[in-house]
């Protein structure tokens, strides 16, 4: 079945360790987003990525990073200048184009010890 | 930046009941979308808008296109216990692909 997987779901870190968080898409969607949700927020955009080889920050990327190296995988790195990285993460992709119509995954839990 | 506010925060249904929603926004957006999340789970899109004053519906679900752009309502009808989660709305202002502003969406809960 075409969809998004995301991996791990749950994952735990000690302080000043970098995580890296897995996004599959096997949709051929051209577009990839990584969002970040905490309790009683809306989802804030930390990186997009319209095509293979290019990405843009979004509103909160400072302390994370991206690649998009293949067009079904766009991986996030939680890096130690993350200052409050326990959070709901959530990948996306999308066809293209500019409606806001998103496939999201099913989530990955971080939790920093 | 853009932002949108979203009502209520939370609400708790009965079975039967209809439930009303709204976003809005002192910006104007090209597309005004519905999305829905089960606990623990990604958002799954509920309905996409595209046009000013357009009327859509989904089953029991049903949403507007604010005339003036700026807003959007959701109503659910005959509400059933499955329908419990967080709505969220989401605005897009066209341009890039980053140009999506989700609100901080309503938690429907069962009534005790």
């Amino acid at each position: 079945d075409g969809g998004i997987t995301q991996s791990p779901k749950y994952l735990f870190r000690k302080e000043g360790q970098n995580v890296t968080l897995s996004c599959e898409q096997n949709l051929n969607h051209d577009a990839m987003y990584w969002y970040r949700q905490d309790p009683g927020q809306g989802l804030r955009l930390i990186y997009y990525s319209q095509i293979v080889n290019d990405f843009q920050k979004g509103d909160i990327a400072e302390g994370y990073s991206v690649s998009r190296e293949k067009k079904e995988s766009f991986p996030l790195t939680v890096t130690s200048a993350q200052k409050n990285p326990t959070a709901f993460y959530l990948c996306a992709s999308s066809l293209g184009g500019t409606t806001g119509e998103l496939f999201f995954g099913e989530g990955s839990r971080l939790t920093v010890l | 930046g853009q932002q949108l506010n979203q009502s209520p925060q939370s609400m708790f249904i009965q079975e039967g009941e209809d439930v009303s929603m709204n976003c809005t926004s002192s910006s104007i957006f090209n597309t005004w979308l519905w999305y829905k999340q089960d606990p623990g789970e990604g958002p799954v899109l509920l309905i996409a808008l595209y046009k000013a004053g357009e009327l859509t519906s989904n089953g029991r679900l049903t949403a507007q296109f604010g005339i003036t752009r700026k807003d959007s309502f959701l109503n659910i009808s005959a509400s059933i216990p499955s329908d419990v989660g967080i709505y969220f709305c989401a605005g897009h202002y066209g341009g890039s692909q980053g140009n999506l502003i989700f609100g901080k969406g309503t938690k429907l809960s069962v009534k005790p």
